[in-house]
């Protein structure tokens, strides 16, 4: 079964402030690689995904990410971060198996300070 | 807006009560995913149907079930409420197994 861990529970970036946030997955197989982004109250929003081709995948509002097998990482990057981007951020993985085939990782929270 | 609708928005109730949150997909996605999300517990996976039928299970209670009708829409049904199943319900749905989620805008449940 594949697993997701986000090192880093809480992050604060100053805005205009270059951003990266980490994720790494564990599964057998090349998996489905997604970023989801929530803010407070609301749904998750997907960001971007990668399921196979250019490593490197851009996304909604500036985002891009790349995925990079050797490391089994898919960190999420945003050169320039706006205050409209304080939120939660959910890596999560996915694979083409029964039982449970679609892993969140327990997410990071960006704050962004003005 | 992501396409998946879930009713209702809000819901109070007291304890030992039942009660049933519904889910519409996506148009043409066949699966659809329930989680549960408090302030202590994170996201949590419950179930997943595909194309009605049950296809995984994570930590849902015994309290709790699930089903996904032939129109592909899906009911959560919670009974003998506790305090601690306050919390966002959220569900999602996708083409296929292990593809993207989209989740729709949640029911925030609180039990009193």
């Amino acid at each position: 079964a594949q697993s997701v861990t986000q090192p880093d529970i809480h992050i604060t970036v100053s805005e205009g402030a270059s951003l990266e946030l980490r994720c790494n997955y564990s599964y057998g197989a090349t998996p489905y690689l997604f970023w989801y982004v929530q803010s407070p109250g609301q749904g998750l929003q997907l960001l971007l995904k990668y399921f196979s081709g250019d490593t490197l995948v851009q996304g909604i509002k500036g985002f891009e990410a790349e995925f990079k097998r050797s490391q089994s990482s898919f960190n999420l990057r945003k050169p320039s971060v706006h205050w409209s981007d304080a939120a939660e951020y959910f890596c999560a993985v996915g694979a083409r198996n029964y039982g449970q085939n679609f892993v969140f990782g327990p997410g990071t929270r960006l704050s962004v300070l003005p | 807006d992501s396409g998946v609708t879930q009713t209702p928005k809000h819901l109070i109730t007291a304890t030992g009560q039942r009660v049933t949150l519904r889910c519409s997909p996506r148009s043409g996605d066949l699966s659809v995913y329930w989680y549960q999300q408090s302030l202590d517990q994170g996201l949590q996976f419950l179930i997943q149907y595909y194309n009605g039928e049950e296809r995984a299970k994570g930590n849902i209670l015994e309290r709790f079930s699930a089903q996904q009708f032939p129109d592909l829409h899906s009911e959560l049904n919670l009974s003998s409420l506790e305090l601690g199943d306050s919390a966002l319900y959220f569900c999602a749905s996708s083409v296929d197994s292990g593809k993207e989620q989209y989740f729709g805008p949640g029911t925030r449940l609180t039990v009193t």
